[in-house]
Parts: C-alpha cells; structure tokens; sequence
C-alpha cells in the first residue's frame, strides 16, 4: 500500500533562514513525488515533482527539493525563507506503475514564516 | 497553462436541496478528473476518479448516489451532492490530469474549491 507521512505538523522559520518540510513515503513501485502548496480558501499549487532523473529537483517560488532512495524521502527545501511562503504544503506520491494517476497526500504541513 | 477552474466557489444552500459544482480544464484537455473532500486542518480525501466519456470510479466510503460525477466532455466534470445535509458540508476540490502531450502526463493539477456550506 502506498503511504506518505510528514512528520511535523507545523515548520516555523525566520525570514531569510533556510527551510525544510520533512516528507518520507512508501511505494510498492516506483516514487511519483509531488509538493504541493495550499494557501487559506483556495486549491493546491503544484510546486515541483521528482519521476526520474536528478535527485535535486528545483520548482517554482525558489522551492528544491531532494529525493533520497535509500531513506524514502523527499523533503522540501529553499535557502532562504519569505514570510509570503507561509502556507500549508502538502507531499504526496503515487505509483509510477500505476496508470490511474490516482494520487496519496500527506497529511499536510503548516509552514510559519515569521518577519 | 495547466490551469484548472471551480464554479461555484462558495455555496450556501438548505438541508435537502442538491448542488451541482463545476470543474473545468480552461487550456487543456483532462482525460481524468479526480474529486477531492478536505475537512478543516485535515488532508484532501479523494472521493472519486472521473474519466472522460465512462462512470466514475468512487472510493471506498463514498456514496456513489449521493455524490454524482459526470464527466461528459474533456475539459468538464461535474459533481453533484443530492439531498444535501449538513454533514456534507465541506470544502471540495477537483484536479484534472491529462494524457496528451500539452501538460505532463504525471501532473494533477487543481482547481481553486469550492466551500459548500448546507443550513
């Protein structure tokens, strides 16, 4: 069964410092990993995906984000924090094998970015 | 482009009635559509799988008569929740994932929501 856990339910961070939202996941086949961004009232903005390729992934806003093998993670980085990245983010994965697209979140982590 | 539109955003309608919210795929062409719930400080819970032109594919739980999926043409997915009661109320999101070549064929992309609130 596919899994992802994020392991903290809440990030706070000054601005300017780097950040990091912890994701780690479980797949039978291989990891399509995803972040996601969710502001209050609204849908998820797509950040940044891994399939294949290079470990680093860099996407949109400044956000990177590294996928690691042997420790089934993925977590979500930017070197140097905004308050307007306060947000909920949300990792998620699914099976590369898996032609249904269908889609298993995290269960969300609230990023505080404080001035 | 990937950009994915709700209607209504927010609805506020009484116990009983039923409420049709719209999703569409504005620039490209969405074989699949998915139909998410999110309650308050919780993660999105799929409900159901849509593909162009067959039934959806609801997940366990979900009440297939109650909450009615069509997805009738490649850039729309309708979903309708009958009889509504409070308990309905929620925040429902769709995404729409694409086989063609315009977006990456890995990629949900999400429509903005909509808060159904039910009196």
């Amino acid at each position: 069964a596919q899994s992802v856990a994020q392991p903290e339910d809440q990030v706070n961070v000054a601005e300017g410092n780097p950040l990091t939202v912890k994701c780690t996941y479980s797949v039978s086949g291989n990891p399509y990993l995803f972040w996601y961004v969710q502001y209050p009232n609204r849908g998820l903005q797509f950040l940044l995906k891994y399939i294949t390729g290079d470990n680093l992934v860099k996407g949109s806003y400044g956000f990177e984000a590294e996928f690691n093998k042997s420790q089934t993670s993925f977590h979500l980085k930017k070197p140097s924090a905004l308050v307007s990245d306060s947000a909920l983010y949300f990792c998620a994965v699914r099976d590369g094998g898996d032609s249904s697209y269908k889609l298993i979140f995290g269960s969300g982590t609230r990023l505080l970015v404080r001035p | 482009g990937a950009v994915v539109s709700q209607h209504p955003s927010r609805v506020i309608c009484k116990s009983g009635t039923s409420v049709k919210i719209e999703c569409r795929s504005l620039d490209f062409q969405a074989t699949t559509m998915f139909w998410y719930r999110q309650f308050p400080k919780q993660s999105l819970m799929l409900m159901a799988t849509s593909n162009e032109g067959s039934k959806a594919t609801y997940e366990q739980g979900v009440e297939k008569d109650k909450f009615l999926i069509n997805h009738a043409s490649l850039t729309l997915s309708t979903l309708t929740v009958t009889s509504a009661h409070p308990e309905d109320s929620s925040f429902y999101i769709c995404s729409a994932g694409t086989s063609g070549s315009l977006v990456g064929t890995d990629t949900q992309y999400f429509g903005p929501g909509t808060r159904l609130t039910v009196l």
